[in-house]
């Protein structure tokens, strides 16, 4: 079973506040990952982390979007002001070493009203 | 240029029967191929990976799959379902040049009793 950990499980906002979810990585990875899954469970990529260095991220053009995985803190991913399309599952995962298997933790179902 | 392709959305196949479920890719160089299982709600769960040597590898609960560079695929195969492998399953890509990981969109697996 996995050990990587995020909450909330279930997070509900309205359409230009603040969304803000979190995920402790299994212990001893270094690699972390942030996926948005929708509803017809396309993946998104949306950027991965070794240590607290960005090692890739998508064009956040909108600027809604930041991340980071500070030392000895959860890794958090928060969207500054949601909007309905934002509506999805995101994915935490980690792993032990570039290109190695993702453990994945529950995800967060936001629900932008 | 879409990376992983699953050409089956959904699959049903009864208890005890055989199933494959497909996967191919369009990358010419080194690659890491997986398969991940989601249970509905949840996070996804590595079943097996390949990279190189036999090309058949041998994954979780009776779970294989088959390398075929010829054919640019690596197909999910399992002798004998139980319901309990009713999930969406998908197959990754990850280049060896790049840290990204990429996902199918998915095959939704029912298994009838």
């Amino acid at each position: 079973n996995s050990k990587v950990i995020q909450t909330p499980r279930y997070l509900v906002k309205g359409q230009g506040q603040k969304a803000k979810m979190r995920c402790i990585p299994e212990k001893g990875h270094p690699v972390v990952f942030w996926y948005q899954q929708n509803k017809n469970n396309e993946f998104k990529f949306l950027i991965n982390f070794q240590n607290q260095e960005v090692l890739q991220q998508i064009d956040m053009t909108e600027k809604r979007f930041s991340a980071e995985c500070p030392s000895n803190s959860p890794c958090s991913l928060e969207i500054q002001s949601s909007e309905a399309g934002d509506s999805a599952l995101y994915l935490c995962a980690s792993s032990l070493y570039r290109g190695e298997r993702l453990f994945f933790g529950h995800g967060t179902k936001l629900s932008v009203l | 240029t879409q990376t992983v392709s699953q050409s089956d959305a959904h699959v049903t196949v009864f208890e005890g029967d055989s199933v494959e479920l497909r996967c191919n890719y369009s990358y010419g160089g080194s690659i890491y191929l997986s398969w991940y299982i989601q249970h509905h709600g949840h996070g996804l769960q590595f079943l097996l990976k390949y990279y190189s040597g036999n090309p058949v590898v041998q994954g979780v609960n009776g779970f294989e799959a088959e390398f075929s560079k010829s054919d640019s695929s690596f197909h999910l195969r399992k002798a004998s379902v139980h319901w309990s492998d009713s999930a969406v399953y998908f197959c990754a890509v990850s280049m060896n040049s790049n840290n990204r990981i990429f996902f199918g969109d998915g095959t939704q697996l029912v298994v009838k009793p």
